[in-house]
Formats: C-alpha cells, structure tokens, sequence
C-alpha cells in the first residue's frame, strides 16, 4: 500500500527568508510524486510532479521540491518566501504502476509567511 | 473553459436527507474522482471513474454512491446523510494515462445536522 507523511502541520518563515515542506512517502514500487497548493476556499492547484529523472524539480510560482530516493522524501523548497505564498500544501504519491491514477495525499501543511 | 464545476457550493441536510453534488467537466477528461477534506487527514478518496460506464471504491466509499454515464458528469449520491458525512467535497478529473495531474474543482461545503 501506498503512503504519505507530512510530519509538520504549520510552518511559519519570514517573508524572504527560505522555505522547506517535508514529505517522505512509502510505496512499493517507483513512486510518482505530487505538490499541491490550496488557498482558503478554494479547490487543489498543482505545483510540481515528479515521474523520473532529475531529482530536483522546478514548478509553479518558484516553487522547487528534490526527490531522494535513499530517504523517501520529496521536500518542497523555495529560496525566497513571499506574504502571497501563505495557503495549505499537499504532498502526494502513486505507486507505479498504480491502478487507475489513484492518488493518496497526505494530511497537509499549513504555510504561514511573516511580513 | 470552465475546467471542473462542481455545484452546490454549500449545502445543509438533516440526518437522513438525500441529496446528490454534481460534478461536470468540459476537458474530455476519462478520469473523475471524488475526494472528502477534513481537517488533519487531509484528502481521501471516495469513489472514481476511468471512463463512462466504469466506477470503482476508493478508501471511503460507505454511505455514498456514483454512477458515469457520460464522460463529463460524475454526480456523488448521499443516500441517508448522517453528521461523519460533514466535510467538504471535491471533485477532480485527468485525463490520458501515466502521471497526469488532476483538475479541482472549488469544492462543495456540506453539513449534516
């Protein structure tokens, strides 16, 4: 079975300052792996994915997460944290091959940016 | 292109009501799930289709039900609401095969008193 962990529930970062979203995942086979923004009362928005390849991937907004294998974790990562970047991200996987593009999401982080 | 619509956006049943939220997308997209948020468990699916005529159970699929009949509605049944069924709702679509992304739409409030 697949699975996700998103081990912190809030992170907080000053406005420019770096910031860091954990995942690690757990699947039996090669994961494909998934960010996903959410911004109050609206529906998911993709940032990134990862199928294979180069283990550092560029998105959405600045946005950047690295896969490591060794670890199991896909960290979501930017260098420079904006005001506008505060919302709920998910991390997401597929075992490969999975049945039916069946996604499992972990529990979320909420992002706040300090001005 | 409207994307994924999803309607009522709010909804408020008693215990025992029926009541359907209907999903429609104008992609052409094979795929359509329905997922519930709640909160510190983040999403779970519920039921999904891969093509009209096919549906299949997701990790929580009780006291709900679905049907594909065409490529673009997957409308999500609540047979007998009850309170656990309090969530918000979302419906999501993709479409060809691999690592495709899915499509949100803005989610449906439902609460159950």
């Amino acid at each position: 079975a697949q699975s996700v962990a998103q081990p912190e529930d809030q992170v907080n970062v000053a406005e420019g300052n770096p910031l860091t979203v954990k995942c690690t995942y757990s699947v039996s086979g090669n994961p494909y792996l998934f960010w996903y923004v959410q911004y109050p009362n609206r529906g998911l928005q993709f940032l990134l994915k990862y199928i294979t390849g180069d283990n550092l991937v560029k998105g959405s907004y600045g946005f950047e997460a690295e896969f490591n294998k060794s670890q199991t974790s896909f960290h979501l990562k930017k260098p420079s944290a904006l005001v506008s970047d505060s919302a709920l991200y998910f991390c997401a996987v597929r075992d490969t091959p999975g049945s039916a593009r069946q996604l499992t999401f972990g529990s979320g982080t909420q992002l706040t940016v300090l001005p | 292109n409207a994307g994924v619509t999803q309607t009522p956006k709010f909804q408020v049943l008693k215990t025992g009501q029926s009541m359907t939220l209907q999903c429609a997308q104008d992609m052409n997209h094979e795929y359509m799930s329905w997922y519930r948020q709640d909160p510190g468990m983040g999403l779970r699916l519920i039921h999904y289709s891969v093509g009209a005529g096919i549906t299949d159970q997701g990790e929580v699929p009780n006291g709900y039900n679905v049907s594909r009949s065409t490529t673009e509605d997957f409308p999500l049944r609540l047979l007998s609401a009850a309170p656990s069924q309090t969530s918000v709702y979302f419906c999501a679509s993709s479409g060809g095969t691999g690592a495709n992304v899915l499509t949100f739409g803005a989610g449906s409030r439902l609460t159950v008193l």
